[in-house]
């Protein structure tokens, strides 16, 4: 069984470009959700989704967006990038809810905004 | 709000030595409590999971947590380290927040293993 899947892997974007990321959650997974890590920040929850419906939202700017297909995958988007959105982006699958499942993790995508 | 801390940003230890990562959190009742594992350039991995029943929860890699309601604790422990367990632990809560319900990480606890 394919784990997640999430592209591009690498990404360079300069301040005022605007970004999409994509995730391919684990076949027959429902749940998808979307973290930002940065060093000392541990990984900051942007959003979760299941089956197209975005379940719950952290604080983040309205900048950051997604939205879930009805095969499961996952693309989030930034819009007008800052210097600040410099992290790895996880993405993480889920059968079902995922306050009570494992979280299957991508390896992530690093962005850099220059 | 559930929130996670974990006090220990950097732990080195010695190759065979034990060790104790700490994980404290604040929720109202008892969350669902994760250590996840990270190393460089990789995702996540579970490790281990509490959601009820005996508080000394057994994980992969030989890795067991031991759940403190007195104490909100979920300490991640291992009798003996291994050179590839140097990586970065991060402790996590699910349980509702808001309505909602979602999963919050610490910061992490970065392992160094020296020989």
């Amino acid at each position: 069984k394919a784990g997640v899947t999430q592209t591009p892997r690498y990404l360079i974007k300069t301040r005022g470009q605007q970004v999409t990321l994509s995730c391919s959650p684990i076949s027959g997974h429902r749940s998808v959700s979307w973290y930002q890590q940065t060093p000392g920040q541990g990984l900051q929850f942007l959003f979760e989704y299941f089956s197209e419906t975005q379940r719950n939202k952290g604080n983040f700017p309205g900048r950051f967006s997604g939205r879930q297909f009805s095969n499961s995958r996952s693309e989030m988007n930034v819009s007008t990038l800052e210097l600040g959105d410099s992290a790895l982006y996880l993405c993480a699958s889920s059968l079902g809810q995922s306050t009570n499942e494992k979280l299957f993790f991508g390896s992530g995508t690093q962005l850099s905004v220059l | 709000a559930q929130s996670v801390t974990q006090p220990d940003i950097h732990i080195t230890v010695s190759e065979g030595a034990s060790l104790e990562l700490r994980c404290n959190y604040s929720y109202g009742a008892t969350p669902y409590l994760f250590w996840y594992v990270q190393s460089p350039g990789q995702g996540l991995q579970l490790l281990l999971k509490y959601f009820s029943g005996d508080t000394l929860v057994q994980g992969i890699k030989g890795f067991e947590a031991e759940f403190k309601r007195s104490q909100s604790s979920f300490n991640l422990r291992k009798p003996s380290v291994h050179w590839s367990d140097a990586a970065e632990y991060f402790c996590a809560v699910g349980a509702q927040s808001g309505g909602y319900q979602k999963v919050t990480f610490g910061t992490g606890t970065k392992l160094q293993v020296i020989p």
